[in-house]
């Protein structure tokens, strides 16, 4: 069974730009969950999608959004780049939105912002 | 706020010897809890969850959960220098969708 699979592993931008990140989740999954990890603020969650619907969202600025398609790929996508946007980009993949549900990450995106 | 707080480490302890990672949460509506390792430069791994207060163990791991005093823990039994990594705890509350919290991990070294 494959695992979650996110695309590209690494990337490197210049301040200003905008990039896109991909995330294929587990066959089967409908939940997929984006988090930045960086090693002064650890693990954040960014947002969540289920059923091609935004459920949740945590304390990030609106130069990062994402998306979902129906067959639960999603997206995220950062505009007008930040140095501080440098950082490992996590997404997770859950079954469906019940209760008790574990999540499995992917390899995640490596980004650095020049 | 929700907090997820965790010893940074790093915590040593010799080959074979029981390896204790604690963690204590804010959130009194947290009601499922997990146990991530991440190796250096890679993702977290999913290990362990528990739900219901008490013990869960799945091989060498065990997962204790006490949901009066907000702590959750991990034993690793018998631990092998592979299991040096950096443990996550995560919790998710039943409002909040699968939204994991993370503490800040609990490095540890297990030296042969």
């Amino acid at each position: 069974k494959a695992g979650v699979t996110q695309t590209p592993r690494y990337l490197i931008k210049t301040r200003g730009q905008q990039v896109t990140l991909s995330c294929s989740p587990i066959s089967g999954h409908r939940s997929v969950s984006w988090y930045q990890q960086t090693p002064g603020q650890g693990l954040q969650f960014l947002f969540e999608y289920f059923s091609e619907t935004q459920r949740n969202k945590g304390n990030f600025p609106g130069r990062f959004s994402g998306r979902q398609f129906s067959n639960s790929r999603s997206e995220m996508n950062v505009s007008t780049l930040e140095l501080g946007d440098s950082a490992l980009y996590l997404c997770a993949s859950s079954l469906d939105g019940t209760d008790n549900t574990e999540a499995f990450f992917g390899q995640g995106t490596r980004l650095t912002v020049v | 706020q929700k907090e997820v707080e965790q010893n940074s480490g790093p915590l040593s302890v010799p080959e074979g010897a029981i390896a204790s990672l604690n963690c204590t949460y804010s959130d009194r509506v947290s009601q499922s809890f997990f146990w991530y390792r991440q190796y250096s430069g890679k993702s977290p791994e999913l290990i362990m969850s528990i739900y219901s207060n008490g013990d869960k163990e799945d091989g060498r791991f065990t997962a204790q959960l006490n949901k009066a005093s907000q702590y959750v823990s991990l034993l690793i039994r018998d631990s092998q220098p592979s299991d040096s990594a950096t443990y996550l705890c995560a919790v998710m509350a039943w409002d909040a969708g699968n939204m994991l919290t993370f503490g800040g991990g609990t490095r540890l070294m297990v030296k042969p």
